[in-house]
């Protein structure tokens, strides 16, 4: 069964107190991993899209990279405008209808 | 450009009663879904949409049904509204290569009473 768990479920920084969070997945063959950022009340915000192991995105202070079984969000130096939920999703090379599984999510607290 | 819009915002609903959850994109997106959002369960798919006209059951179909009779427009039904039914719904819309992943709506909060 296609499977994505996240952790940690919750993670407080410091301001400037990098850190990574993990997701780890199960599928059939991988079409893409997603990453969406969520804040409190709003809908997901898609951040990045990883094909193939090795591969690595950038946007500011998050940096994406992806394994075989895992991809991670390494967060630089975080500001408190960080903060949010932080969702993983895959995509199986299977489906042809763009269904995601998603995480459960980490959520991210960084204090000033 | 108003992206991916979802109306109401918040509803309350009694148990039995009946409504319709409105989507509208405007990115001229082929495919929509809606998935429900709850706690410690993540999001979940309940129908999505390939195309004008066609709809197809995700994961938690049970309990609701959707039309998309126009291109931008994608709805989702609760006949007769339980508990159980009580969640955050979220509409997407994606282009058929998915390269930019979904767009979300800013959700729909439903409680069922």
């Amino acid at each position: 069964e296609d499977q994505v768990t996240q952790s940690p479920e919750a993670l407080r920084l410091q301001e400037g107190e990098s850190s990574s969070l993990n997701c780890s997945y199960t599928v059939s063959g991988l079409r893409g991993l997603f990453w969406y950022r969520q804040d409190p009340g709003k809908g997901p915000e898609f951040l990045f899209t990883l094909y193939s192991a090795g591969e690595e995105k950038e946007k500011e202070r998050l940096k994406a990279t992806l394994t075989k079984k895992e991809s991670f969000l390494h967060i630089t130096a975080p500001k408190p405008e960080d903060s949010a939920t932080y969702l993983c999703a895959v995509q199986a090379s299977s489906s042809n209808t763009g269904k995601l599984i998603f995480g459960q999510g980490t959520t991210l607290q960084v204090k000033p | 450009n108003a992206g991916v819009t979802q109306t109401p915002k918040f509803r309350v609903l009694k148990t039995g009663q009946s409504m319709t959850l409105l989507c509208a994109q405007d990115m001229n997106h082929e495919y929509m879904y809606w998935y429900r959002q709850d706690p410690g369960m993540g999001l979940r798919l309940i129908h999505y949409s390939v195309g004008e006209g066609t709809t197809a059951k995700g994961e938690v179909p049970d309990g609701y049904n959707v039309s998309r009779l126009k291109k931008q427009n994608f709805l989702l039904g609760l006949e007769s509204a339980a508990p159980s039914q009580t969640s955050v719904y979220f509409c997407a819309s994606s282009r058929p290569d998915w390269v930019q992943g979904y767009t979300f709506g800013s959700g729909t909060r439903l409680t069922v009473v």
